[in-house]
């Protein structure tokens, strides 16, 4: 089974910190890698997203760095706010066939930013 | 506005009943997909559609069912089949594209009682 794996599970900073999240995949075929956002109780919503032939993406206060040749790809959050505090889960995507994406998930990771 | 909706929020389930979570996307996607989230596990694919009349098994299907007969909606039914039904699941859709966001329900959490 394809995997990507994400560290640490939980991530606690100060206000104003920098948080790194980090994951690893294996299959050379995904060929898309979004960062999903999620409070309690609701459903992901996207945060920014990266193609592997990039290797930084930079929108707002968060960024992700991308290793092609690592298969590694990481997210930083500047300047930390509580706001932020929400589990972040990594993706790795390729297509199924025809229409339909295959999204594999990381196992995510709980951030808070205390004030 | 538009979006996925997913019902009911909260559905208690007894033992042995087979019960429908609702998904309904106006966001014209052709490709749809349900998924299940356990604490710690991330996000499972159960099922996933990528036209009308048509779907696949994803990676935990046992014990789950689905129908695609309108464009708009992927309902999923769980089973009496299902050992282990409480959880949260997520419905989504994308539209066809490589670098295409996958837009996710609300959720439904299902217990059984």
């Amino acid at each position: 089974q394809q995997q990507v794996k994400q560290s640490p599970q939980s991530l606690i900073v100060q206000k104003g910190g920098i948080p790194i999240i980090n994951c690893a995949y294996e299959n050379t075929a995904f060929d898309y890698f979004p960062w999903y956002q999620q409070f309690p109780g609701k459903g992901p919503a996207l945060l920014i997203a990266i193609r592997p032939d990039v290797s930084e993406k930079k929108e707002g206060r968060f960024t992700i760095s991308f290793n092609k040749s690592a298969k590694q790809f990481s997210l930083h959050i500047m300047d930390s706010q509580p706001g932020d505090s929400a589990t972040y889960f990594c993706a790795a995507s390729s297509t199924f066939s025809g229409s339909a994406r295959q999204l594999t998930f990381g196992s995510g990771t709980q951030l808070t930013v205390l004030p | 506005d538009g979006g996925i909706t997913q019902s009911p929020k909260y559905l208690f389930r007894k033992e042995g009943q087979n019960v429908t979570l609702s998904c309904e996307q106006n966001l014209n996607h052709d490709a749809m997909y349900w998924y299940r989230q356990d604490p710690g596990q991330g996000l499972r694919l159960i099922y996933y559609s990528q036209i009308v009349n048509d779907f696949q098994k994803g990676d935990i299907a046992e014990g789950y069912s689905v129908s695609r007969e309108k464009k708009e909606s992927f309902p999923l039914t769980v089973t009496s089949a299902q050992k282990n039904p409480t959880a949260f699941y997520l419905c989504a859709s994308t539209k066809e594209g490589r670098n295409t966001e996958a837009f996710f329900g609300q959720g439904t959490r299902l217990t059984v009682v």
